[in-house]
């Protein structure tokens, strides 16, 4: 019972364009959005988060917007470089210390 | 400084023997957390430390799976008579607190049950 979800496993994105990576989530007590970057054979690491009282935060290139209402969340990148080429998480807590995570998005950013 | 480590980096085991995975997180962490990512699926929420203690063990699959920690630092996760289906990516990560501090993941072990 997947409670956040990825539905593209993969985004192909020309360098200087922007990257849309999409997660929806299931469980209306979220309050906890965040966003992981993985390169092969290390661990997640953090990117961005947001909060449910926001609809958006910018870090940078980096961008995350919330849809609470349609139980939504993506992340924007602008513009896109080949260094930004990983799997990306989205993650969701509700308050009880346990964070669900989606299965991921491999981002290739083509120069 | 240096980060979460994690050992070993990889570990192939025969069906029905135990295992043991180790996670050294980074020093001053009060909190840790274990997660699998077994093939093409998310992280998956095993059970989270604050210092030694684990409040929920929910996320643990099965009784065949049990985590310590010691003097707030190391911890264990053992998994007892493996099983196929155990194969997976185990990820330690460590936070200065428990609730949204950041997590600082290490490089995970790669456990494959034949």
């Amino acid at each position: 019972d997947q409670q956040v979800k990825q539905n593209s496993p993969s985004l192909s994105v020309q360098e200087g364009r922007i990257s849309i990576l999409n997660c929806d989530y299931t469980n209306s007590m979220f309050d906890y959005f965040l966003w992981y970057k993985k390169y092969p054979a290390e661990g997640p690491t953090f990117l961005i988060s947001i909060s449910s009282i926001k609809d958006k935060n910018e870090d940078g290139r980096f961008t995350v917007f919330l849809n609470k209402s349609a139980k939504h969340l993506s992340l924007h990148i602008v513009p896109s470089q080949p260094g930004d080429s990983a799997v990306y998480f989205c993650a969701a807590e509700a308050n009880f210390n346990k964070f669900y995570f989606g299965s991921g998005t491999k981002l290739n950013v083509k120069p | 400084g240096a980060g979460v480590s994690q050992s070993p980096s990889n570990k192939v085991t025969e069906k029905g023997k135990d295992v043991e995975l180790r996670c050294d997180p980074i020093s001053g962490h009060t909190a840790l957390y274990w997660y699998r990512q077994s093939l093409g699926q998310g992280l998956e929420f095993l059970i989270y430390f604050q210092g030694n203690s684990a409040p929920d063990k929910s996320g643990l699959p099965s009784d065949r799976f049990s985590a310590e920690r010691t003097g707030g630092s190391v911890s264990t996760l053992t998994i007892q008579r493996t099983q196929q289906e155990d194969s997976a990516v185990y990820l330690c990560a460590s936070s200065l607190a428990i609730g949204r501090e950041t997590q600082y993941f290490g490089p995970g072990t790669r456990l494959l049950v034949l």
